[in-house]
């Protein structure tokens, strides 16, 4: 089963891209990648989901590579509201490790 | 649309007392349906999960326990809290038998053993 790696952390400022980045070096084939955003005492929301190369919709962008042992949430011009955690989840594995905190200063 | 309820939000319960959490799912039908608990500044750790009515799996060994005597009904309880029981309790749903692994959750449940 991938196991997935993230950042701890991140900060940026207000009109910043930001990028977080997921490694999962055994993904297997038939496992998509999906991404979560939890803000405090609220449940994680889904925010966006990938099999390989780009996908975007409304919120967020998710860029895959070939290989699809890593992938990148890509949030443009972030706003203090998009401070959260975010989590990477590879497959049908229900785990939800620790996330990467992003924090967006003005 | 589908929503989930999820109640009480907050609870502030003496240890050794009981408890009963309860979710419920509107707008879709045999629905697989997932307990996690969140400890402050942690990840959610998977308590329960359901593929159907009566079907209950545990992942891990604890003092709580949870049934489904619905098809969109799930309830996570306990006879006699613990201390370490405390924690942020959130209900989850998922379409059954999609390959995409997406999970929505409710509003969460936070719970006080004192």
């Amino acid at each position: 089963l991938a196991k997935t790696t993230q950042p701890i952390s991140m900060d940026s400022y207000e009109g910043q891209e930001v990028n977080i980045t997921c490694s999962h070096n055994n993904i297997a084939t038939n496992d998509y990648i999906t991404w979560y955003q939890q803000f405090p005492s609220q449940g994680p929301r889904f925010i966006i989901q990938g099999y390989k190369t780009k996908v975007t919709n409304e919120v967020a962008s998710l860029f895959i590579p070939a290989d699809r042992k890593s992938s990148t949430l890509s949030l443009p011009r972030v706003s203090l509201s998009d401070t959260a955690v975010y989590y990477c989840l590879v497959g049908d594995r229900l785990v939800f490790g620790a996330g990467t905190i992003l924090r967006v200063k003005s | 649309s589908q929503t989930i309820h999820q109640w009480p939000a907050t609870l502030v319960q003496p240890v050794g007392s009981p408890l009963s959490l309860e979710c419920t799912v509107e707008g879709t039908s045999n629905p697989n349906l997932y307990w996690y608990r969140q400890a402050a500044g942690r990840g959610l750790q998977l308590l329960f999960y359901s593929v159907g009515i009566g079907q209950i799996s545990s992942e891990v060994p604890q003092n709580l326990s949870a049934s489904r005597p619905q098809d969109r009904q799930f309830i996570l309880s306990s006879k006699k809290l613990l201390l370490s029981d405390s924690g942020f309790y959130l209900c989850a749903w998922r379409w059954a038998g999609m390959a995409k692994n997406i999970q929505y959750f409710g509003a969460g449940t936070r719970l006080s053993v004192l």
